[in-house]
């Protein structure tokens, strides 16, 4: 299994601001993924995180709103760009295994914007 | 697209079997049945899986009917910690590299 931290753990944001999100791993993971949960909500995939190539984004999200970084096989960085209250939620990053039966979530990033 | 549907919530009393259904009439013959469950404030952990067999881990048991168009995750003596979502997804052993669709799930509550 994969053990997953994310940075930071929880924070409260002003409006137009931006966070950066971390993610490490503690083995080389070739899929890693992040997910955004609302209040309430399930968890939506934002975009994946390709090592040495832009992330791949799902409909809805864009990089200049959610920019990915992937510098290697453990890492990842999230940023959330001119935040507003709807933004405020929890961001997860996800890797799969080897082989790639299973995912393995972080603890998750509890984001409010004010 | 929604390949699964489970209740929208559910009790179980402490001490008793939990039974949690999923519904996946559309599965495909290379799709995996997961289960994970998300504790209030946490990432989804993963409890289980299985293709056509029945499976058993120190968790949980998940039975699949023949048809494999439905199955029920079983934790055999609810705890209080049991209380969660838990999430029913099926996913291609094809599929390398794609993420796990997560739906509403079922909202268990483990009552004292």
């Amino acid at each position: 299994s994969a053990v997953i931290s994310q940075k930071p753990s929880r924070d409260i944001c002003q409006r137009g601001t931006s966070l950066t999100i971390q993610c490490q791993v503690d083995s080389q993971v070739t899929m890693m993924f992040w997910y955004r949960q609302q209040p309430g909500q399930s968890l939506t995939l934002i975009a994946t995180a390709n090592q040495g190539s832009e992330a791949t984004y799902e409909s809805g999200f864009v990089i200049d709103k959610f920019p990915i970084s992937r510098p290697n096989l453990t890492f990842s960085t999230l940023t959330v760009s001119n935040m507003s209250p709807e933004d405020s939620s929890i961001y997860l990053c996800s890797v799969t295994g080897t082989p790639a039966l299973q995912q393995y979530f972080g603890p998750g990033t509890r984001l409010t914007v004010t | 697209d929604a390949k699964t549907t489970q209740p929208t919530s559910m009790d179980c009393a402490e001490g008793r079997a939990a039974n949690l259904p999923c519904n996946h009439s559309t599965i495909s013959g290379n799709e995996y049945v997961y289960w994970y469950r998300q504790i209030h404030s946490q990432g989804p952990q993963y409890i289980i899986h299985g293709l056509k067999n029945n499976e058993t881990n120190e968790m949980a048991s998940l039975i699949i009917t023949e048809d494999r168009k439905s199955s029920t995750l079983i934790l055999p003596h609810a705890t209080l910690r049991d209380t969660a979502v838990y999430y029913c997804i099926v996913r291609s052993s094809d599929n390398y590299g794609q993420n796990f669709v997560f739906g509403p799930g079922t909202r268990l509550s483990v009552l004292p």
